[in-house]
């Protein structure tokens, strides 16, 4: 059964460092989605992409944060420079379609910022 | 904004018995979805329930959605230890992103 994956499945880094995460969506997913889960906390919409840009984004996506598929098969978030509340799984997701369909999460990438 | 919201917070039973936990949305939506996260791990996507929908089953699993009440159940029949997890239900508006709420955490007792 076809699944999302994401790389790394951890990511160790320094304050101020760039980190990119990435995922490689299922493969005739149209839409795709990065959410966040800071530890003991709740699952946080970041953004959504579909057609190559942005369709929406939550107010934590700030200018930090930034979402590109620089190829046919990748989808990646680039937080440009790492604060230490930026520590938290971040999930990729894809959905077939958009509005009102199943998204299906990859496995994850912890981030810590030390 | 919209955000689901589970009830109770953490749930233990034996093995082979039912467990439900509930969850409450504040607005309008166009679908309601549970999710299920073993310790650490990724968001498996267990069922989706629309909300022209009232109940849907699959396998051990049963939904109910109450759209007067903005609220929906998701009941686990017959529970085995491998059930342990925490469970999300999570609202779409019909804006592509999904709200998730705070999690279940479940303890099945072998």
């Amino acid at each position: 059964e076809p699944e999302v994956t994401q790389t790394p499945s951890h990511q160790v880094t320094q304050m101020g460092q760039e980190v990119i995460l990435r995922c490689v969506p299922i493969s005739n997913h149209l839409y795709f989605y990065w959410y966040r889960q800071i530890l003991g906390q709740k699952v946080e919409f970041l953004v959504s992409f579909y057609n190559n840009e942005i369709s929406e984004k939550s107010e934590i996506f700030d200018d930090q944060f930034s979402v590109e598929r620089p190829d046919g098969s990748n989808f990646t978030l680039k937080i440009r420079s790492t604060k230490l509340e930026d520590s938290a799984m971040y999930f990729c997701a894809s959905s077939p379609v958009g509005v009102g369909e199943t998204q299906y999460f990859g496995p994850g990438t912890r981030l810590l910022v030390l | 904004s919209q955000q689901g919201e589970e009830d109770p917070q953490a749930l233990s039973i034996q093995e082979g018995e039912n467990a439900t936990m509930n969850c409450s949305y504040k607005t309008s939506i166009n679908n309601l979805q549970w999710y299920r996260q073993n310790s650490g791990r990724g968001l498996v996507h267990l069922i989706l329930i629309r909300s022209n929908e009232r109940e849907k089953h699959s396998g051990r699993l049963r939904v109910t959605l109450d759209t007067s009440k903005k609220s929906s159940s998701l009941l686990i029949t017959a529970s085995r230890a491998a059930d342990t997890a925490s469970y999300f239900c999570a609202t779409d508006a019909g804006n592509n992103r999904l709200a998730f709420g705070k999690g279940n955490q479940v303890v099945v007792i072998p």
